[in-house]
């Protein structure tokens, strides 16, 4: 069973670029979620996917935007990056069934914006 | 929404002690997890455990959804279970606050 895998590992970019982060899910898994984990604190839910349709949203704006596949592997595009943005970003994969919800963590991708 | 609180948010062992970590969230959940994150960021599933009572060799977790809280017990500590452990209360998702625990030999 092939776990959840993250792209790239480090990222450093400059305040107004746009960056593309990935991640494929774990086999079998058809939802994905992505987390901003920001220094010391808890993962921040941004939104979810499930049928390459956004199935949920946290208090992130509208620059924050994602895709899925049909072979369930995601995207989180961020657009106009700003200094906050620098953390790390989390995806999770899961397999959506009846009262089921147990997700599965990526490695990360650590995030810095200059 | 919902908000989930852990405590202690900083912990202290010795090596061979045993802990509880409390996770307390403020309204009724379907589903609850428990990780462990490591000093890479990598999280670890320690447990799904939307109500009732796990274990897990020297970890178990209790979930007691009607009153709103789940335990996680670490019995026997060692060095390598430091690190932040967080619960996650579902459906939108929310990660409580951690407890960052360091095992000193």
């Amino acid at each position: 069973e092939t776990g959840v895998t993250q792209s790239p590992t480090h990222l450093i970019k400059t305040r107004g670029q746009q960056v593309t982060l990935r991640c494929s899910s774990q086999s079998g898994h058809n939802t994905v979620s992505w987390y901003q984990q920001a220094l010391g604190q808890g993962p921040q839910f941004i939104f979810q996917y499930y049928r390459e349709e956004e199935n949920g949203r946290g208090n992130f704006p509208p620059r924050f935007s994602g895709l899925q596949f049909p072979n369930y592997s995601s995207e989180l595009n961020v657009n106009a990056l700003e200094l906050d943005d620098s953390a790390l970003y989390l995806c999770a994969s899961s397999r959506a069934a009846s009262g089921s919800y147990e997700q599965f963590f990526g490695p990360g991708t650590r995030l810095t914006v200059l | 929404g919902i908000q989930v609180e852990q405590s202690p948010p900083d912990l202290i062992l010795q090596e061979g002690a045993n802990s509880t970590l409390r996770c307390n969230f403020s309204d009724s959940v379907n589903n609850l997890q428990w990780f462990h994150q490591n000093p890479w960021g990598q999280l670890i599933n320690l447990f799904y455990i939307p109500s009732g009572t796990k274990q897990n060799g020297r970890l178990s977790a209790t979930t007691v959804a009607t009153e709103r809280y789940s335990l996680l017990y670490i019995s026997s500590s060692q060095t390598t279970d430091s690190g932040v452990y967080f619960c996650a209360a579902y459906q939108k998702v929310t990660f409580g606050t951690g407890t960052k625990l360091q095992v000193i030999p």
